[in-house]
């Protein structure tokens, strides 16, 4: 079935610095991708959507200059942390969108962000 | 817009024993997927439902779509220590790949 790989699988960085996430797909092309946030012990909220070769739709309370996404090529969109705080310390998972038969959304393996 | 709410938030289960999770809706839902995310995992897709009434069956996990389309059901029987994680229903907002999760329902499992 189809992969969505994303990288890296954990980092930890120090306040005040800016951290990019990759989300390919490995086997498929997707023009659309999808970024959501869990914090611990809660569910998955989305934050963005993210278009090939346009710009991203931030859900409601999504600071769009704080989350930089970028989806540059079919394979690859990136979402980028900027002036981390400790707050954004999250696990941040993205999925891509190919119409399966079955309905199935792939999802990356997420990335476990630290910021102290 | 469409919110779920999927209840027990927590479940502790004895190996062995079945066990459900609900999700409910106030307003018709046109699909329902459901998710299970093992602890430090990502969500990984069950199933999806879409037909009113509609019950499909994994193995020892049944799914169920209400006939009004309002609320769908996971019972998994005879829990085995390899359900542990958490259980989600999810809903397709308003475009494709969109989706809104419930709370979850987080199964642990005493052997």
């Amino acid at each position: 079935g189809a992969v969505v790989s994303q990288h890296p699988s954990w980092v930890i960085c120090k306040s005040g610095t800016s951290v990019k996430i990759e989300c390919r797909s490995l086997d498929f092309q997707a023009t659309t991708m999808f970024w959501y946030r869990q914090f611990p012990k809660q569910s998955l909220m989305l934050m963005a959507t993210s278009n090939e070769g346009s710009k991203a739709t931030y859900e409601q309370g999504v600071e769009k200059d704080k989350f930089l996404i970028n989806h540059a090529s079919l394979t690859l969109s990136t979402l980028t942390v900027t002036s981390a705080h400790p707050e954004d310390s999250s696990f941040y998972i993205c999925s891509a969108s190919w119409l399966a038969d079955t309905g199935e959304l792939f999802f990356g393996e997420g990335s476990r962000l630290t910021v102290l | 817009g469409q919110q779920v709410m999927q209840i027990p938030q927590y479940q502790h289960v004895q190996e062995g024993e079945d066990f459900t999770t609900y999700c409910n809706s106030s307003t018709t839902l046109s699909n329902i997927q459901w998710y299970k995310q093992r602890p430090g995992g990502h969500p990984v897709f069950l199933i999806q439902l879409v037909k009113s009434g509609e019950v499909k069956k994994q193995k020892r996990l049944t799914f169920q779509f209400g006939e009004a389309k309002k609320n769908s059901s996971l019972h998994i029987t005879a829990t085995q220590t390899t359900d542990v994680g958490t259980y989600f229903c999810a809903l397709t907002t308003d475009s494709w790949g969109k989706l809104q999760f419930g709370a979850g329902t987080q199964v642990v499992v005493t052997p």
